[in-house]
């Protein structure tokens, strides 16, 4: 089936030890987003892909950074991880344009633990 | 940053009983999405409702869009424990149609 995986489902590092979580889709999707999801809270979009265009949220932390290679991939870094940054990461894509008016499909996410 | 809110945070509801949740939200919209998610898992889609709607069923669901008041509501009817879930409204950042951000969500809980 057609989906979005984020791998690790589960990633322990320790704190400022650099990190990478990983998103790929076979759905072939021209957006991608990452959002950062805390306990019981709505998820917090830290940056979009539109193709290759990058689009950052302004209140997202220059710890955090994203890479594309391609439209299967898409990779969220965070260089030097805090305790604040524990939490879920969500990866999701859609296809752009058409208004907005194509759903936002979802991995199940990657819990990051800082020791 | 969130664009709206959700009422109420928490809802708690016997099997059978039908649930309903609110969002306002803040700016223009251009559409408004419902996403539902379960403990530990990714938010999956329910139900879209554009701007120029002002209701849309689906299955079980009832999702209503007042624009004149920037809020939308989602019915549940017949509940079941199954829909025990966190429960978010989504709308795009207008003019911008591909940045979608989330309110603060409802907890549902179905008791059996």
């Amino acid at each position: 089936d057609a989906m979005v995986i984020q791998n690790p489902r589960y990633q322990v590092t320790q704190f400022g030890k650099p990190v990478t979580l990983s998103c790929s889709q076979t759905l072939n999707h021209n957006v991608m987003y990452w959002y950062q999801q805390k306990s019981s809270q709505a998820p917090k979009l830290l940056f979009h892909y539109y193709d290759k265009d990058f689009n950052n949220e302004a209140d997202t932390p220059d710890n955090f950074q994203s890479r594309r290679p391609n439209t299967s991939f898409c990779f969220l870094d965070i260089r030097s991880p805090g305790l604040g940054d524990a939490a879920m990461y969500l990866c999701a894509t859609r296809t752009g344009g058409l208004f907005g008016n194509q759903p936002q499909h979802f991995g199940d996410g990657t819990r990051l633990s800082i020791l | 940053s969130q664009q709206g809110e959700e009422d109420p945070q928490a809802l708690s509801i016997q099997e059978g009983e039908n649930a309903t949740m609110n969002c306002s939200y803040k700016t223009s919209i251009n559409n408004l999405q419902w996403y539902r998610q379960n403990s530990g898992r990714g938010l999956v889609h329910l139900i879209l409702i554009r701007s120029n709607e002002r209701e849309k069923h689906s299955g079980r669901l009832r999702v209503t869009l007042d624009t004149s008041k920037k809020s939308s509501s989602l019915l549940i009817t017949a509940s079941r424990a199954a829909d025990t879930a966190s429960y978010f409204c989504a709308t795009d950042a207008y003019p911008s149609y591909d940045k979608v951000i989330f309110g603060p969500g409802t907890s549902l809980s179905v008791i059996p």
